[in-house]
């Protein structure tokens, strides 16, 4: 296993049309986070799982947002009806709960360009 | 909302040098971690120091944490070109969530 892996890495679509993400976590860990990133700042967390359950949702994950991590695999998110606004770098990260001292492994990211 | 501070924004220094980077935050914490990102990039984890800690070495790199003025520095020593990047501190209140602050950008300079 060689980390979190993310996909596409990046993404242009238009105004209006949907995107779908996947994260495929490191195996073994049972936590998965999904971040956001604008240019210039640091993420901002969107939601989180633990295995399969979606434990906590951001107020910044409006209900165009929808994330599902089905059997407490990889995890998809998808945002419907772009905006602009939504253009950022999607970062997805995983974690164990053994190794809660080790910090997060995040992903490379998907770069999302809403024209 | 970011609850991490960073400062300063932006940090050149030439190689070799030391560059101390400062974070401050607003509420108690359970741990606050150090990361480091490489342009166009996801994030590394660097280091992460527990609330009952007040100083941790790794390599190159020295933290500290004081809980008593809600604030932790990174030191990096003998930096490196390689060290160019930008540097995040994350606070983690036991909610399962890391809070990153907006990052400090650090150039090495040759």
């Amino acid at each position: 296993d060689t980390g979190v892996s993310q996909d596409p890495r990046h993404k242009i679509t238009k105004r209006g049309q949907n995107v779908t993400f996947r994260c495929d976590p490191i195996s073994e860990h049972n936590r998965l986070y999904w971040y956001r990133q604008t240019l210039g700042q640091g993420p901002e967390f969107l939601t989180y799982f633990q295995n399969e359950a979606q434990l906590e949702k951001s107020r910044l994950l409006s209900d165009r947002f929808s994330a599902e991590r089905p059997k407490g695999s990889f995890s998809t998110l998808e945002i419907q009806r772009t905006e602009q606004g939504d253009s950022a770098m999607y970062l997805c990260a995983s974690s164990s709960y053994r190794e809660e001292h080790y910090g997060y492994t995040f992903g490379s990211g998907t770069r999302l360009t809403v024209v | 909302s970011q609850q991490g501070e960073e400062d300063p924004q932006a940090l050149s220094i030439q190689e070799g040098e030391n560059a101390t980077m400062n974070c401050s935050y607003k509420t108690s914490i359970n741990n606050l971690q150090w990361y480091r990102q490489n342009s166009g990039r996801g994030l590394v984890h660097l280091i992460l120091i527990r609330s009952n800690e007040r100083e941790k070495h790794s390599g190159r790199l020295r933290v500290t944490l004081d809980t008593s003025k809600k604030s932790s520095s990174l030191l990096i020593t003998a930096s490196r070109a390689a060290d160019t990047a930008s540097y995040f501190c994350a606070t983690d209140r036991g909610a399962q969530k890391l809070v990153f602050g907006q990052g400090t950008r650090l150039t090495i300079n040759p």
